[in-house]
């Protein structure tokens, strides 16, 4: 069965803290993976898109790995504002006969000031 | 500035009592999604439109229905809304199926 699993559930760290989201998939064929954040009465607001072929890629104070053979993405936050407290969704595309989207349930991050 | 719009932001409604939610974008995309979200739960795709072509999902009950009358606008009708209902139903739009989805802000669903 194509799943998606993110851990932490949820993380609490201190402003100006580094942090790393997990994310764990099952989905194959892989097609690519995407980190959404999602603050709290918001919808979803996608930060990266990795491909296959694709190990790294940032976006401002978010880097996103990600290890096609292991089948393992991170999300790493850099310098933690108070403006990053949400929840942070891995979404995975398959490819072919597993072409769906699979959604993880997040990691609720909380940024303490 | 191109976007994905809800309305309403909040709605209440009462068990039994059919509701609609609408979807609007600025984005011309191909494509529109309606999930629904529970309290720490991963949305769920309840169906899209592919322009015209309708996609349930297997498990969508049959008391979710949708509309989309042109590429701008899409809604979302619960026929006879249970306590189960609700929940934050989010609208996505993508170029195509492919693509990354831009959501909308969600319409947060109230059943008394």
């Amino acid at each position: 069965k194509n799943q998606v699993e993110q851990s932490p559930q949820s993380l609490i760290i201190l402003e100006g803290k580094n942090c790393t989201l997990q994310c764990n998939y099952t989905v194959s064929p892989f097609s690519n993976l995407r980190w959404y954040k999602q603050d709290t009465g918001r919808g979803p607001v996608s930060l990266t898109i990795m491909t296959f072929s694709e190990n790294t890629k940032s976006n401002g104070r978010y880097t996103a790995t990600l290890d096609a053979d292991t089948k393992q993405s991170s999300l790493h936050i850099t310098a933690s504002q108070l403006s990053d407290s949400a929840s942070y969704i891995c979404v995975v595309r398959g490819f072919g006969s597993a072409s769906k989207i699979i959604f993880g349930s997040g990691t609720r991050l909380s940024i303490r000031p | 500035d191109a976007m994905v719009i809800q309305n309403p932001r909040y709605q209440v409604t009462q068990f039994g009592k059919p509701v609609t939610l609408s979807c609007s974008q600025t984005l011309n995309h191909n494509v529109m999604y309606w999930y629904q979200q529970k309290s720490s739960q991963a949305p769920k795709l309840l169906f899209h439109y592919y322009d015209k072509d309708f996609n349930n999902e297997a498990d969508t009950p049959d008391n979710f229905q949708s509309r989309r009358p042109n590429t701008s606008f899409c809604f979302l009708d619960i026929r006879s809304p249970g306590l189960g209902d609700a929940a934050m139903y989010l609208c996505a739009t993508s170029r195509v199926t492919e693509d990354t989805q831009y959501f909308g802000p969600g319409t947060r669903l109230t059943v008394l």
